[in-house]
């Protein structure tokens, strides 16, 4: 079946450091792939996706590139700020699986001042 | 435009009683997700509409979970009887077709006593 790995954290970072969120996946065909974002207190929310090999996904600074020849979608951002404190969920949809959406785990992402 | 919306947040229950969440998926939206997130982890696939249609329930605990959506709008989930190990955020999204990304509610916290 398929299956998203993420890097495990939780992850914490001082303002404007450089962060990376590593996502693997695993699916048969050429799937869609996402980044979730969710807040304290607050639902998932979609912050970018690609929809196919090579594709970059971009929003509010944060970036993933969809690579297929290592089956990764990594998110980064240059430089984060404490508002961007969250976790972070990387989600594939499989078209040749009838759209089945699969989750990673989550990333705790903690920005500090 | 109004997001998907459930009711209620909250929900405190003794183990064996029953209990339903109600979800108003985005106005449009032909597709409509249940899923199931526990503490820590990614959220899980409960139940998959396509308009009125149930065309994945295969993560469905049948046995004590049953789920609607009449006249392909608003959705219910529901759960009888409870068990201590139900104790979980209950995530409803919809989007405009499978392909699509998932709009999240805020999502049902269930904690089974």
């Amino acid at each position: 079946g398929n299956s998203v790995t993420q890097m495990e954290g939780p992850v914490t970072l001082s303002e404007e450091a450089f962060l990376t969120i590593n996502c693997t996946y695993t699916a048969t065909g050429y799937p869609s792939l996402f980044w979730y974002v969710q807040y304290p207190g607050e639902g998932l929310q979609l912050l970018l996706k690609a929809t196919k090999a090579d594709d970059k996904g971009s929003n509010k600074g944060f970036e993933a590139t969809y690579r297929k020849e290592t089956t990764s979608f990594h998110l980064e951002k240059g430089s984060v700020q404490v508002s961007d404190s969250a976790v972070y969920f990387c989600a594939l949809i499989s078209y040749t699986n009838a759209g089945k959406s699969t989750f990673g785990d989550g990333t705790t992402l903690t920005v500090k001042p | 435009e109004a997001g998907v919306v459930q009711s209620p947040r909250y929900k405190i229950i003794e183990k064996k009683q029953p209990v339903a969440f109600w979800c108003n998926p985005i106005s449009g939206h032909n597709t409509l997700y249940w899923y199931r997130q526990n503490l820590g982890q990614g959220p899980e696939l409960l139940i998959r509409y396509e308009n009125e249609e149930a065309v994945d329930d295969s993560q469905l605990p049948k046995d004590r979970f049953s789920a609607e959506r009449l006249k392909g709008v608003d959705s219910t989930l529901k759960i009888q009887p409870a068990e201590l190990g139900d104790s979980a955020v209950y995530l409803c999204a919809s989007s405009s077709t499978s392909a699509k990304e998932a709009f999240f509610g805020q999502g049902t916290r269930l904690t089974v006593v």
